[in-house]
């Protein structure tokens, strides 16, 4: 199975400030299509999830452009340019590349 | 707008059955693929299986294989995971998900003695 890898697990932002979130995969998520199947979700407290980003950097309808997705082959990252009081929650990276489909561990965005 | 409502879940003693459904609105149901994913109480998201748009080919976890049966009635635009020989270890939170990943608000399945 591909296992997914984030870093860092708890990440504490202070409000306006930026944040990072990688997602490392122990196999290439290119596809035979040539599409890499990389997508983040979200999870607010007491919430279901919800998809941000779509193949690596296609922001999702309603996304706020302050949600930025990068990377390729195994390296992949997600920004936020200016962390706001509703992007406390939980995100998580999935590959969609292989069977099982795979999550990332998960990192917790808090306010500082 | 999409709507996926689950339901079916409860409380069960380990080597029991449940069956959960999903109940889906607001989109071309057989157009699109299916999953189940799951989340343990205070843990991570774990995806659990998928359907393709026609019933045509399923794929699972490997720690449910065998146990788990996911299925699904075009006609009725409903989900199914058909869960057997449950353990304690597959309590969580199941979650229904469309091909795109809309998605349900989950139905909690406790497996306990």
């Amino acid at each position: 199975d591909v296992v997914m890898t984030q870093s860092p697990l708890s990440l504490p932002v202070t409000l306006g400030q930026p944040a990072s979130i990688s997602c490392r995969s122990s196999q290439s998520l290119v596809y035979s299509d040539g599409n890499t199947y990389l997508t983040w979700f979200q999870q607010r407290p007491g919430q279901s999830p919800r998809r941000l980003i779509y193949k690596v950097s296609n922001r999702d309808s309603g996304v706020p452009d302050r949600f930025s997705g990068s990377g390729s082959g195994t390296d992949f990252t997600l920004k936020i340019s200016r962390v706001e009081a509703e992007d406390v929650g939980v995100y998580y990276c999935m590959q969609g590349t292989h069977w099982p489909r795979t999550f990332g561990q998960g990192t917790k965005v808090e306010i500082k | 707008q999409v709507q996926l409502v689950e339901s079916g879940g409860g409380v069960v003693q380990p080597g029991g059955s449940l069956r959960l459904s999903c109940a889906a609105s607001g989109f071309t149901f057989s157009s699109f693929g299916m999953h189940w994913v799951r989340q343990a109480p205070g843990k991570g998201l774990e995806w659990v299986a998928f359907i393709r748009p026609d019933g045509s080919n399923k794929y699972y976890l490997d720690s449910v294989r065998g146990r788990f049966t996911i299925s699904r009635d075009n006609s009725k635009n409903t989900l199914y995971l058909q869960m057997n020989s449950l353990r304690p270890e597959d309590t969580a939170v199941y979650y229904c998900a469309k091909g795109d990943w809309d998605w349900g608000q989950g139905t909690l399945v406790t497996v306990s003695s």
